[in-house]
């Protein structure tokens, strides 16, 4: 079964500063990947995905994940954060061409400081 | 575009009342919408796979005749929560497919007196 793990259920950052959270994920194929965003009390917003084309994806809010085949990784970064970017983040997965559930990770609680 | 509305925001009632939640996908077509639980500082639970013109499908341990969701168009399913209990309060997300991507309701926090 597929399976995600986000190291570090917190991570704190200074603003401006460089913000790296990392997931990893058990395939033996390449699946689909998916960084989703929450802010409090709200739904969950979807930040990028890898679909099987460029690596490297860009998404919104400046953020992009490079997808790692060798490492089976799709770490999320932001070169500067912004107070704003205080948030939990959820990476998951979805096999290619199987089930349509997602596979979440157990998120990913950003603070940044000031 | 791929926005999915809820509805209500927010919702009390007493204990063994029924509550029914919207979900809508307002500007495309899905056949598959699903409807998870989230408790506080935890991930995802997904308790079903709804899908447009048939039974949906509950994941174990999820009571189905107590969770009740119907599908009855492409861009509308429900949840009904039966004869709500006060361990039945929790934040409700719904999602719906847009190709290979679930695109997920601002969610319904529910609260049971």
């Amino acid at each position: 079964a597929q399976s995600v793990t986000q190291l570090g259920s917190h991570v704190s950052v200074s603003e401006g500063a460089l913000v790296l959270l990392r997931c990893n994920y058990s395939s033996s194929v390449p699946p689909y990947l998916f960084w989703y965003v929450q802010y409090p009390n709200q739904g969950l917003q979807l930040l990028l995905k890898y679909t099987s084309a460029a690596t490297l994806v860009k998404g919104i809010n400046g953020f992009e994940a490079e997808f790692k085949k060798s490492e089976t990784s799709f770490h999320l970064t932001k070169p500067s954060a912004h107070m704003s970017d205080a948030a939990e983040y959820f990476c998951a997965v979805k096999p290619q061409g199987g089930s349509e559930k997602l596979v979440f990770g157990k998120g990913t609680k950003l603070t940044v400081n000031p | 575009g791929a926005v999915v509305s809820q509805h209500p925001s927010r919702v009390i009632c007493k204990s063994g009342t029924s509550v029914k939640i919207e979900c809508r996908s307002l500007d495309f077509q899905a056949t598959t919408m699903f409807w998870y639980r989230q408790f506080p500082k935890k991930s995802l639970m997904l308790m079903a796979t709804s899908n447009e013109g048939s039974k949906a499908t509950y994941e174990q341990g999820v009571e189905k005749d107590k969770f009740l969701i119907n599908h009855a168009s492409l861009t509308l399913s429900t949840l009904t929560v039966t004869s709500a209990h006060p361990e039945d309060s929790s934040f409700y997300i719904c999602s719906a497919s847009f190709g290979e991507t679930q695109y997920f309701g601002p969610g319904t926090r529910l609260l049971v007196l």
